[in-house]
């Protein structure tokens, strides 16, 4: 049972807007920012966003993050095919001292 | 240009010591704010951080693996290695490994992952 809480699937069709949340604790979210991670089939995960909010090079500003409390969500707008992947949140925890994932999300595009 | 790669054998049996190479360029693991982590992710599951090995040395481990853990740095081959004990089916998964950027000037002990390497597949079975 990893240690973030995200929904196991989300779906929305081409063209709309769909969130995806991750739920921590005081200690990890509450204290730490939030990574957001794409991976598709086969593939390593890919960064998407860091320090809750930022865009590496590269990533569409499509994608969009944010944090309040011990929450945080992914939000794709513009929903596109090849967005269909999985979606996963990190946070570094201070009492475990070490980092934690979510359970992942899978984004189906209808 | 930066690229990580792991290596390692592909199938081990139960009770065997598991040694994984994780070969990088583009950084060094002795500039500040450079560390290196282990990621692993079973057949059809969600990801799991192993372990971290920072640039000054400090190294920080998941804590329910922590036994049977041992991270290290060869600066000078630009590598890290993962070595885990008395290895279990359940430890079948694909293990990546990924530089975790740091600032620690700023007060950012945390960072994010910011490259991947493609990943090892792990079979633990007999």
């Amino acid at each position: 049972q990893s240690v973030l809480t995200q929904p196991p699937s989300a779906s929305a069709t081409p063209g709309q807007r769909v969130t995806i949340s991750c739920s921590g604790t005081s200690s990890s979210i509450g204290r730490n920012t939030v990574n957001w991670f794409q991976q598709l089939p086969g593939t390593a995960p890919k960064l998407l966003i860091f320090k809750n909010n930022q865009r590496p090079s590269g990533v569409p500003d499509r994608f969009s993050g944010s944090k309040s409390g011990t929450s945080a969500s992914l939000a794709i707008s513009g929903l596109q095919s090849e967005d269909e992947a999985d979606y996963y949140c990190a946070a570094w925890d201070d009492s475990l001292k070490g980092w934690v994932f979510g359970g992942g999300t899978k984004l189906t595009v209808l | 240009q930066v690229t990580l790669r792991e290596s390692g054998p592909a199938l081990v049996k139960p009770t065997q010591t598991l040694t994984l190479t994780c070969t990088f360029s583009g950084f060094s693991l002795t500039t500040s704010g450079m560390c290196v982590s282990w990621i692993r992710q079973p057949p059809g599951k969600a990801l799991e951080w192993v372990a971290r090995v920072d640039w000054d040395g400090d190294k920080y481990y998941n804590a329910s693996l922590k036994a049977r853990l041992t991270i290290s740095k060869d600066t000078s081959k630009y590598q890290v290695v993962l070595t885990m004990t008395n290895m279990d089916p359940e430890d079948t998964a694909t293990y990546y490994c990924a530089r975790n950027i740091i600032a620690p000037s700023d007060g950012d002990f945390v960072g994010y992952f910011d490259y991947w390497g493609p990943g090892t597949r792990v079979t633990v079975s007999s």
